[in-house]
Protein backbone atom coordinates (compact mmCIF):
# COMPACT_ATOMS: atom_id res chain seq x y z
CA UNK A 1 0.00 0.00 0.00
CA UNK A 2 0.81 3.29 -0.12
CA UNK A 3 3.28 4.82 2.21
CA UNK A 4 3.69 8.17 4.38
CA UNK A 5 6.80 9.02 6.62
CA UNK A 6 6.84 11.94 8.78
CA UNK A 7 10.31 12.91 10.50
CA UNK A 8 11.00 13.49 12.86
CA UNK A 9 9.25 10.88 14.76
CA UNK A 10 10.16 12.69 18.30
CA UNK A 11 11.08 16.27 19.08
CA UNK A 12 11.85 18.06 22.09
CA UNK A 13 12.32 21.36 22.04
CA UNK A 14 12.69 24.68 24.29
CA UNK A 15 9.60 26.95 25.07
CA UNK A 16 10.02 30.18 22.21
CA UNK A 17 11.48 28.06 19.36
CA UNK A 18 10.39 26.77 16.10
CA UNK A 19 9.78 23.15 14.89
CA UNK A 20 9.96 22.22 10.91
CA UNK A 21 7.62 18.57 10.84
CA UNK A 22 7.82 16.80 7.28
CA UNK A 23 5.61 14.36 5.55
CA UNK A 24 5.83 12.80 2.38
CA UNK A 25 4.81 10.67 0.47
CA UNK A 26 6.74 8.01 -0.66
CA UNK A 27 5.58 6.11 -3.93
CA UNK A 28 3.10 8.18 -4.49
CA UNK A 29 2.32 11.85 -5.59
CA UNK A 30 0.17 13.39 -3.24
CA UNK A 31 -1.78 16.64 -4.52
CA UNK A 32 -3.85 16.84 -1.06
CA UNK A 33 -1.86 15.87 2.80
CA UNK A 34 -3.90 16.76 5.90
CA UNK A 35 -2.31 17.29 8.96
CA UNK A 36 -4.01 16.26 12.82
CA UNK A 37 -3.32 16.93 16.03
CA UNK A 38 -4.21 14.03 18.65
CA UNK A 39 -4.26 14.85 22.35
CA UNK A 40 -3.90 12.09 24.59
CA UNK A 41 -6.59 9.35 24.64
CA UNK A 42 -8.05 11.26 21.94
CA UNK A 43 -9.29 11.38 18.31
CA UNK A 44 -7.93 13.08 15.26
CA UNK A 45 -8.22 16.82 15.38
CA UNK A 46 -7.94 17.71 11.79
CA UNK A 47 -5.60 21.37 11.40
CA UNK A 48 -5.71 21.88 8.08
CA UNK A 49 -5.56 20.97 4.29
CA UNK A 50 -2.32 21.32 2.31
CA UNK A 51 -2.76 21.41 -1.16
CA UNK A 52 0.27 21.67 -3.59
CA UNK A 53 1.23 24.90 -4.73
CA UNK A 54 -1.32 26.95 -3.01
CA UNK A 55 -1.89 28.11 0.56
CA UNK A 56 -3.55 25.42 3.18
CA UNK A 57 -6.77 25.71 4.42
CA UNK A 58 -7.07 25.73 8.15
CA UNK A 59 -10.01 24.69 10.56
CA UNK A 60 -11.80 27.26 12.68
CA UNK A 61 -9.60 27.33 15.86
CA UNK A 62 -6.44 26.54 14.04
CA UNK A 63 -3.62 29.61 14.20
CA UNK A 64 -2.50 30.09 10.82
CA UNK A 65 0.16 31.96 12.32
CA UNK A 66 1.40 29.49 14.78
CA UNK A 67 1.19 26.66 12.52
CA UNK A 68 3.04 27.30 8.90
CA UNK A 69 2.23 24.90 6.58
CA UNK A 70 4.31 24.51 3.48
CA UNK A 71 3.24 22.01 0.45
CA UNK A 72 5.95 22.71 -2.02
CA UNK A 73 5.74 19.85 -4.29
CA UNK A 74 3.54 16.62 -4.88
CA UNK A 75 5.30 14.79 -2.26
CA UNK A 76 6.19 16.87 0.81
CA UNK A 77 4.39 19.19 3.34
CA UNK A 78 5.57 21.15 6.25
CA UNK A 79 4.06 22.15 9.45
CA UNK A 80 6.16 24.55 11.83
CA UNK A 81 5.29 25.02 14.95
CA UNK A 82 6.34 28.38 15.59
CA UNK A 83 7.21 29.99 18.94
CA UNK A 84 6.32 26.71 20.34
CA UNK A 85 4.80 26.78 23.93
CA UNK A 86 4.31 23.80 26.23
CA UNK A 87 0.57 23.87 25.32
CA UNK A 88 1.46 22.71 21.90
CA UNK A 89 2.78 19.71 22.84
CA UNK A 90 0.95 17.18 21.12
CA UNK A 91 0.93 14.08 18.66
CA UNK A 92 1.19 15.43 15.16
CA UNK A 93 -0.06 12.93 12.44
CA UNK A 94 0.20 13.85 8.98
CA UNK A 95 -1.59 12.19 5.76
CA UNK A 96 -2.36 11.91 1.83
CA UNK A 97 -4.30 10.75 -0.95
CA UNK A 98 -2.87 9.32 -3.65
CA UNK A 99 -3.49 10.82 -6.84
CA UNK A 100 -6.10 8.74 -8.43
CA UNK A 101 -8.71 10.72 -6.19
CA UNK A 102 -9.49 7.50 -4.22
CA UNK A 103 -10.98 8.29 -0.93
CA UNK A 104 -8.46 6.37 1.09
CA UNK A 105 -6.06 8.38 3.03
CA UNK A 106 -2.46 6.91 4.20
CA UNK A 107 -1.72 8.18 7.22
CA UNK A 108 2.12 8.92 8.65
CA UNK A 109 3.24 7.55 11.64
CA UNK A 110 3.33 10.69 13.70
CA UNK A 111 5.70 12.93 15.26
CA UNK A 112 5.59 13.48 19.03
CA UNK A 113 6.23 17.15 19.53
CA UNK A 114 7.36 17.95 23.85
CA UNK A 115 7.69 21.85 24.18
CA UNK A 116 9.99 21.87 28.01
CA UNK B 1 -23.40 18.40 9.77
CA UNK B 2 -21.60 15.03 9.53
CA UNK B 3 -20.85 12.86 12.59
CA UNK B 4 -19.23 9.75 13.77
CA UNK B 5 -20.61 7.95 16.98
CA UNK B 6 -18.70 5.36 18.35
CA UNK B 7 -18.74 3.46 21.75
CA UNK B 8 -16.45 4.31 24.27
CA UNK B 9 -13.58 2.59 25.86
CA UNK B 10 -12.09 0.80 27.09
CA UNK B 11 -13.10 -2.46 25.99
CA UNK B 12 -11.44 -5.28 27.62
CA UNK B 13 -11.43 -8.43 26.40
CA UNK B 14 -9.84 -12.18 27.12
CA UNK B 15 -8.32 -13.57 24.12
CA UNK B 16 -10.12 -15.88 21.98
CA UNK B 17 -13.46 -13.68 22.28
CA UNK B 18 -15.75 -12.39 20.60
CA UNK B 19 -15.21 -8.57 19.48
CA UNK B 20 -17.98 -5.83 18.51
CA UNK B 21 -17.13 -2.17 18.69
CA UNK B 22 -20.51 -0.08 17.52
CA UNK B 23 -19.93 2.62 15.33
CA UNK B 24 -23.02 4.91 13.80
CA UNK B 25 -22.64 7.86 11.66
CA UNK B 26 -24.91 10.91 10.40
CA UNK B 27 -24.19 12.25 6.96
CA UNK B 28 -26.35 14.33 3.91
CA UNK B 29 -25.00 11.80 1.68
CA UNK B 30 -23.71 8.15 1.11
CA UNK B 31 -20.03 8.48 2.97
CA UNK B 32 -17.59 5.54 2.68
CA UNK B 33 -17.08 4.54 5.77
CA UNK B 34 -13.38 3.31 7.43
CA UNK B 35 -12.00 1.78 10.30
CA UNK B 36 -8.73 2.79 11.27
CA UNK B 37 -6.19 1.32 13.61
CA UNK B 38 -3.78 2.67 15.43
CA UNK B 39 -1.08 0.58 17.79
CA UNK B 40 0.73 2.44 20.75
CA UNK B 41 2.72 4.67 19.81
CA UNK B 42 1.86 5.13 16.22
CA UNK B 43 -0.18 6.94 13.36
CA UNK B 44 -3.15 5.16 12.35
CA UNK B 45 -3.53 1.97 9.93
CA UNK B 46 -6.32 1.60 7.29
CA UNK B 47 -8.26 -1.45 8.86
CA UNK B 48 -10.81 -1.97 5.89
CA UNK B 49 -13.11 -0.12 4.21
CA UNK B 50 -16.93 -0.16 2.43
CA UNK B 51 -17.87 2.60 -0.10
CA UNK B 52 -21.58 1.64 -0.85
CA UNK B 53 -24.84 0.02 1.36
CA UNK B 54 -24.45 -3.52 2.49
CA UNK B 55 -20.69 -3.63 1.02
CA UNK B 56 -18.93 -5.69 3.66
CA UNK B 57 -15.39 -4.49 4.53
CA UNK B 58 -12.76 -7.23 5.91
CA UNK B 59 -9.24 -7.38 6.81
CA UNK B 60 -7.15 -9.64 9.72
CA UNK B 61 -10.43 -11.26 10.51
CA UNK B 62 -12.30 -8.13 11.00
CA UNK B 63 -15.58 -7.38 9.35
CA UNK B 64 -17.67 -4.49 9.25
CA UNK B 65 -20.54 -4.40 6.97
CA UNK B 66 -22.53 -0.69 5.22
CA UNK B 67 -26.13 -0.91 6.80
CA UNK B 68 -27.63 2.00 5.83
CA UNK B 69 -31.10 1.26 7.25
CA UNK B 70 -29.27 1.67 10.46
CA UNK B 71 -26.77 3.83 9.20
CA UNK B 72 -24.48 1.37 11.01
CA UNK B 73 -20.73 -0.08 10.26
CA UNK B 74 -20.24 -1.96 13.27
CA UNK B 75 -16.63 -3.63 13.90
CA UNK B 76 -16.48 -7.29 14.63
CA UNK B 77 -13.68 -10.00 14.97
CA UNK B 78 -14.87 -13.84 15.99
CA UNK B 79 -11.69 -14.50 18.07
CA UNK B 80 -9.37 -11.57 19.24
CA UNK B 81 -6.03 -12.03 19.86
CA UNK B 82 -3.54 -10.03 22.32
CA UNK B 83 -1.93 -8.40 19.21
CA UNK B 84 -5.21 -6.82 18.47
CA UNK B 85 -4.97 -4.58 21.66
CA UNK B 86 -4.99 -1.04 19.92
CA UNK B 87 -7.24 2.27 19.96
CA UNK B 88 -9.84 1.58 16.77
CA UNK B 89 -11.23 4.88 15.23
CA UNK B 90 -14.36 4.68 12.96
CA UNK B 91 -14.40 7.44 10.52
CA UNK B 92 -16.37 8.54 7.31
CA UNK B 93 -15.33 10.43 4.40
CA UNK B 94 -17.63 13.51 3.23
CA UNK B 95 -18.23 15.46 0.87
CA UNK B 96 -15.13 17.89 1.28
CA UNK B 97 -12.62 15.53 1.16
CA UNK B 98 -12.26 15.51 4.98
CA UNK B 99 -12.39 12.72 7.15
CA UNK B 100 -14.42 12.57 10.11
CA UNK B 101 -13.10 10.66 13.03
CA UNK B 102 -15.40 8.80 15.78
CA UNK B 103 -13.71 9.59 19.03
CA UNK B 104 -11.77 6.39 19.42
CA UNK B 105 -12.29 3.01 21.32
CA UNK B 106 -9.57 1.43 23.46
CA UNK B 107 -9.05 -2.15 23.09
CA UNK B 108 -7.11 -4.28 25.40
CA UNK B 109 -6.63 -7.73 24.95
CA UNK B 110 -6.06 -10.21 28.33
CA UNK B 111 -3.80 -13.63 27.55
Amino acid sequence: GAVVSQHPSRVICKSGTSVKIECRSLDFQATTMFWYRQFPKKSLMLMATSNEGSKATYEQGVEKDKFLINHASLTLSTLTVTSAHPEDSSFYICSAFTRGGTDTQYFGPGTRLTVL
Amino acid sequence: GDSVTQMEGPVTLSEEAFLTINCTYTATGYPSLFWYVQYPGEGLQLLLKATKADDKGSNKGFEATYRKETTSFHLEKGSVQVSDSAVYFCASYSSASKIIFGSGTRLSIRP
